[in-house]
C-alpha cells in the first residue's frame, strides 16, 4: 500500500518568506507527528496530532511555526517569515491506531537562502 | 547533555564483518527502545523494537538493552553493502513522545 507521503520533497526559499510543507500519512492512521531534521542533530520532535484531540505543540521552536491536520488526514506544516536556521529536512511519521511504530514520509528539504 | 548520546561516525566496515552500534542514555524512565535505519534522502524505517531489558534477534540483526547501564546496542552480523546507510536510536517512556539520538553513519565495503 502506499506509504507516508510529503511534497515538496525540496523547496528552497528566501530569507523571510512564508513556506507550506504538505504531508499525506498513510490511510486509516490516527497519529500524525512532524520533526525536524538538522545535520548531525538527529531527528528534533515538533508536532504531534492524535484523532480529534488537541495537537502536542510543545516541540515547537518559535511562534514562527504552526501546524494543522485537515479532516483528521492531510496536515500542513507553515513556517512563516523564514530565517537560514530553519534549513533542515523537514520529516512526517504517521501510526496506526495503538501502536508506536512510527512510518516516515522521505521527507521535504528546505533550504533558506 | 542530551538524552540520547550517539556517536556518528561514520563506521567504515568490510563486507561480511559484524557491525557494533550504540547508544546511551540518561533518563531511567526510558521503557521502549527502538533502531531505525535511514538511508540517504529517505525517512527512518524502523528496524527493531524492544521493551525493557534483554536481546531480541531478527535475523541478522540483534537489539540488546541494558537498563542497568542505560546501554542498548544494535548487532548486525553478515554486513552487506546494502546495510550502508544511517542507524539512529530511539527510546519512548511512554504515550507517544520518542527521543532519537543523532544516528551513526555505517559504510560497509564490497
Amino acid at each position: 500500500g502506499a506509504g507516508v507521503s510529503q511534497s515538496p520533497s525540496n523547496k528552497v526559499t528566501e530569507k523571510g518568506k512564508d513556506v507550506e510543507l504538505r504531508c499525506d500519512p498513510i490511510s486509516g492512521h490516527t497519529a500524525l507527528y512532524w520533526y525536524r531534521q538538522s545535520l548531525g542533530q538527529g531527528l528534533e520532535f515538533l508536532i504531534y496530532f492524535q484523532g480529534n484531540s488537541a495537537p502536542d505543540k510543545s516541540g515547537l521552536p518559535s511562534d514562527r511555526f504552526s501546524a494543522e491536520r485537515t479532516g483528521g488526514s492531510v496536515s500542513t506544516l507553515t513556517i512563516q517569515r523564514t530565517q537560514q536556521e530553519d534549513s533542515a529536512v523537514y520529516l512526517c511519521a504517521s501510526s496506526p491506531p495503538r501502536e508506536d511504530t512510527q512510518y516516515f514520509g522521505p521527507g521535504t528539504r528546505l533550504t533558506v537562502l | 547533555q542530551k538524552e540520547v548520546e550517539q556517536d556518528p561516525g561514520p563506521l567504515s566496515v568490510p563486507e561480511g564483518a559484524i557491525v557494533s552500534l550504540n547508544c546511551t542514555y540518561s533518563n531511567s524512565a526510558f521503557q521502549y527502545f527502538m533502531w531505525y535505519r535511514q538511508y540517504s534522502r529517505k525517512g527512518p524505517e524502523l528496524l527493531m523494537y524492544t521493551y525493557s531489558s534483554g536481546n531480541k534477534e531478527d535475523g541478522r540483526f540483534t537489539a540488546q538493552v541494558d537498563k542497568s547501564s542505560k546501554y542498548i546496542s544494535l548487532f548486525i552480523r553478515d554486513s552487506q553493502p546494502s546495510d550502508s546507510a544511517t542507524y539512529l536510536c530511539a527510546m519512548m517512556r511512554g504515550g507517544f513522545k520518542t527521543i532519537f539520538g543523532a544516528g551513526t553513519r555505517l559504510f560497509v565495503k564490497a
